[in-house]
């Protein structure tokens, strides 16, 4: 079965501390992974796409990494206005040959000036 | 702008009564999909549509349908709506429906409330 698991629920950081949270998926015929970031009350806001074991990206603070099992979201030296809810997505082929996407539940990060 | 529209924002409305949210973007975005997120479970798929012709079910289908007869559109129809479909709906599109372009753009959401 297809599955996205993050980690860990909650996050609570320093102002300057950085960290990692992590995703794991298992999934057949992987399409892509994805990282969102979310505020309460509004829509997830895309970040980035991983397509392959060994690829990264960077936004800032933020660094992306994926391997075959798991991808990671880096954050270096946050600030208070990266406190969000942090979303990792998988897509995924059915075998009628479409394209679905399974999220997971998210890591809930604060960081504290 | 480049944007998904989603409407209402919040409805709140009883028991059996039909309902329409309407999703529309202006990105010419191929693949479209329709999410619920509730606490503890995250982002679901409910439906998605891969172009105009091809439509498939998400995870939870159930209670729900959905029409793309045209590719800017892709309502979201409620025929008996129960409390257990009370939630934070979003809608969703992409440029492609995989490989390059495959991240998806949301909607602002809309908060359902069933009675």
């Amino acid at each position: 079965e297809d599955q996205v698991t993050q980690s860990p629920e909650a996050l609570r950081l320093q102002e300057g501390e950085s960290s990692s949270l992590n995703c794991s998926y298992t999934v057949s015929g992987l399409r892509g992974l994805f990282w969102y970031r979310q505020d309460p009350g509004k829509g997830p806001e895309f970040l980035f796409t991983l397509y392959s074991a060994g690829e990264e990206k960077e936004k800032e603070r933020l660094k992306a990494t994926l391997t075959k099992k798991e991808s990671f979201l880096h954050i270096t030296a946050p600030k208070p206005e990266d406190s969000a809810t942090y979303l990792c997505a998988v897509q995924a082929v059915t075998t009628s040959g479409t394209y679905k996407y399974i999220f997971g539940t998210g890591t809930r990060l604060k960081v504290l000036a | 702008e480049a944007q998904v529209t989603q409407n209402p924002r919040y409805l709140i409305t009883v028991t059996g009564k039909k309902l329409t949210v309407t999703c529309s973007q202006n990105m010419n975005h191929e693949y479209m999909s329709w999410y619920r997120q509730d606490p503890g479970l995250g982002l679901r798929q409910i439906y998605y549509s891969m172009n105009v012709e091809v439509t498939d079910k998400g995870d939870v289908p159930e209670g729900y349908k959905v029409s793309r007869k045209e590719k800017r559109n892709f309502p979201l129809i409620l025929e008996s709506p129960s409390p257990n479909q009370t939630s934070l709906y979003f809608c969703a599109s992409s440029l492609a429906t995989s490989g390059a372009y495959n991240e998806q753009f949301f909607g602002p959401g809309t908060r359902l409330t069933v009675l």
